[in-house]
């Protein structure tokens, strides 16, 4: 595809369940990046793969929180034991290529603990 | 920590009045900075960027934005607004020598026909 998509676009889950969100970013880009974006608030990163190197997991607010990066593509975030303030937009966005540090963004997907 | 504050949090212009979104950022060092825009229903999307040379950078759709270093301020313009515009905007701050990104809480524009 021509850009980053995410799935599902809606998510609502009950307290307690696990969830797995789905990125797959630009064919060839190296860097991929979740962001959570709670009402009124601004971007808050989650995590960062890039290429083939360690994770950078420091913006995991708790160890609920996982993220895997399959052959160097396609991502999932996990989230374990869902609770209410979970509930955000979580976004992806890659990048790479001679624009390396343009983040091209996907749609986000909405999740809704109850 | 380094953070970006985006002062004005809702806007709402009449079309044809001149826009200036304020984003200021602490970080003492080199920074690259980037405004985003998210339509309504859309994905985030680049509307302009500043890595070095020129400070006043123009970006896509008219807009504009001026790096001053001294202030530590990456303010967005545009000289006339149009009903289009209505959308969130968002002021990031990358530090060049690592991968991160941080984002300002966004200014919600409306522009009323």
């Amino acid at each position: 595809g021509a850009g980053v998509s995410q799935s599902p676009s809606n998510k609502v889950t009950e307290k307690g369940k696990d969830v797995e969100l789905r990125c797959d970013p630009i064919s060839g880009h190296t860097a991929l990046y979740w962001y959570r974006q709670s009402l009124g608030q601004g971007l808050e990163f989650l995590i960062y793969f890039q290429g083939n190197s360690a994770p950078d997991k420091s913006g995991l607010p708790s160890d609920r929180f996982s993220a895997e990066r399959t052959g160097g593509s396609v991502s999932t975030l996990t989230i374990q034991r869902t609770q209410q303030e979970d509930s955000a937009v979580y976004l992806c966005a890659s990048s790479g290529g001679l624009r390396l540090y343009e983040q091209y963004f996907g749609p986000g997907t909405r999740l809704t603990v109850t | 920590a380094q953070s970006v504050s985006q002062h004005n949090h809702h806007v709402i212009l009449s079309e044809a009045a001149s826009l200036e979104l304020g984003c200021n950022y602490s970080y003492g060092g080199t920074v690259n900075l980037f405004w985003y825009v998210q339509y309504p229903g859309q994905h985030l999307q680049l509307l302009l960027k500043y890595f070095s040379g020129d400070p006043l950078v123009k970006g896509i759709k008219g807009f504009e934005a001026e790096f001053i270093k001294s202030k530590f301020s990456f303010n967005l313009r545009k000289p006339s607004v149009q009903w289009s515009d209505t959308a969130e905007y968002f002021c990031a701050v990358r530090d060049p020598g690592t991968y991160k990104y941080i984002f300002g809480t966004g200014t919600r524009l409306k522009v009323l026909a």
